[in-house]
């Protein structure tokens, strides 16, 4: 089963705007990351948060992590119409033997200019 | 200079058909991996390899055999296709396994008639 739940499913912004996603997850992790897919075409590394960091600043993006909660956010500030597309989160979980990385359903998000 | 590309990037076939995907990533990468997109975008892991042992593989159908002739190249090779097999398909490659950033390939996307 998918180890990411990500809401909301889809977010619509006016550009400029901040834009949020969050995802949960079910297990004990070694690191989580985020990636984002334009339409058609493959997935792009954002940012990768270890168990023991709460927080990852990559230009206008900002992650956190609480790992008491089981959870994630995804900050984009100053969104901008390029950065329409489907963001997913995916974790690695920290237990010896079971390294897979799992993906999140996914967000997708559209900047309306 | 592509990182990881795969061909071709469309593949149409008729039901039982065989056909291959191939993949090659020119980043140094030891450990390299094929991933299922569904539909609705769900994205699951089928196989890794890792110094071109197979160190993955997900409860794949056994009609598809991945071949790795090198570190650099994961080809995927799929028999007697059926409709349930239609997708897009990542590969992709990371340094070290499953606890480092991926890089994905731009998918090809499968459909079976």
């Amino acid at each position: 089963s998918q180890q990411g739940e990500e809401d909301p499913q889809a977010l619509s912004i006016q550009e400029g705007e901040n834009a949020t996603m969050n995802c949960s997850y079910k297990t004990s992790i070694n690191n989580l990351q985020w990636y984002r897919q334009n339409s058609g075409r493959g997935l792009v590394h954002l940012i990768l948060i270890r168990s023991n960091e709460r927080e990852k600043h990559s230009g206008r993006l900002r992650v956190t992590l609480d790992t008491s909660k089981k959870s994630s956010s995804l900050l984009i500030t100053a969104s901008r119409a390029a950065d329409t597309a489907s963001y997913f989160c995916a974790t690695v979980p920290s237990n010896f033997g079971n390294e897979k990385l799992t993906f999140g359903t996914g967000t997708r998000l559209t900047i309306i200019p | 200079d592509t990182a990881v590309s795969q061909t071709p990037k469309y593949l149409v076939t008729q039901m039982g058909n065989d056909k291959s995907i191939k993949c090659e990533q020119n980043l140094g990468h030891d450990t390299m991996y094929w991933y299922k997109q569904d539909s609705k975008k769900f994205l699951k892991i089928m196989f890794s390899y890792n110094n071109k042992e197979l160190i993955i593989n997900e409860t794949v159908p056994n009609r598809f055999s991945p071949k790795s002739p090198d570190k650099a190249h994961l080809n995927l090779h799929i028999n007697s296709l059926e409709l349930g097999d239609s997708a897009v398909y990542f590969c992709a490659s990371s340094q070290a396994v499953w606890a480092d950033t991926q890089y994905f390939g731009p998918g090809t996307r499968l459909t079976v008639l």
